[in-house]
């Protein structure tokens, strides 16, 4: 693995059923994030955790829930998929701790569709 | 409210000069990102002004302004590689990411 994976990288699924989408990253990165993007609106963060065991909600987190167990995966669940809910998710890592900037680094992303 | 404006799309010609604009208001700021993403593709890191002034990496340069809440990317030498979007993004108070919604440059031969 070399930097940051996806899976799956596209799914099209029907309204109510439950979806994880997987994120890996091998960059022993501290701090982790889900977006999703939609044309004509900036990404738009979903979930972060600022470390392992911790999670905290961004701007559009109703509908979706997460958990770090550990460093290297952030799993994204959607509890029952709405058709509001299709969208492109990327997610992201970058090597900061709360009260430091630095470049976030992006997964090739998965499309999801819901029926 | 916090928002991020930059142009929907842009043209330009392969071998000009291109600047791509970036207006922001956000609840504090902690640096200003530019990323390329290609069509399909996820965002790439291409630079990231704190400090007033320019910042020059090869054929790409970033500029900003704190008091006017500005910032542009300067493209040099366009190439037709250089067709993607180009996402402005503010680190706010809370050390998150607000995006802006990407301006499409259009090379033309």
């Amino acid at each position: 693995i070399a930097g940051i994976t996806q899976a799956p990288t596209s799914q099209i699924l029907a309204a109510g059923r439950r979806m994880t989408l997987r994120c890996t990253q091998d960059m022993r990165h501290n701090a982790m994030y889900w977006y999703r993007q939609d044309l004509g609106l900036g990404l738009r963060l979903i979930h972060y955790s600022n470390t392992a065991g911790t999670t905290g909600k961004g701007e559009v987190p109703d509908g979706y829930s997460v958990s770090r167990a550990n460093t290297d995966d952030f799993p994204l669940t959607l509890a029952s998929a709405v058709p509001s809910q299709t969208s492109v998710y990327f997610c992201a890592s970058s090597d900061s701790t709360s009260g430091s900037t630095s470049e976030q680094f992006f997964g090739p992303g998965t499309r999801l569709t819901v029926l | 409210g916090q928002n991020i404006d930059q142009p929907t799309e842009m043209t330009a010609t392969e071998g000009a000069i291109v600047q791509i604009n970036c207006t922001y208001q956000t609840s504090g700021f902690n640096g200003l990102f530019w990323y390329q993403q290609h069509a399909g593709e996820a965002p790439t890191f291409l630079s990231y002004n704190v400090l007033d002034g320019l910042e020059e990496k090869g054929r790409f340069s970033s500029f900003l302004s704190r008091s006017k809440g500005y910032s542009y990317l300067l493209l040099k030498e366009l190439q037709m590689k250089d067709s993607a979007s180009y996402l402005c993004a503010v680190m706010d108070s809370n050390y998150q990411l607000i995006w802006g919604a990407g301006t499409k440059l259009i090379i033309k031969p």
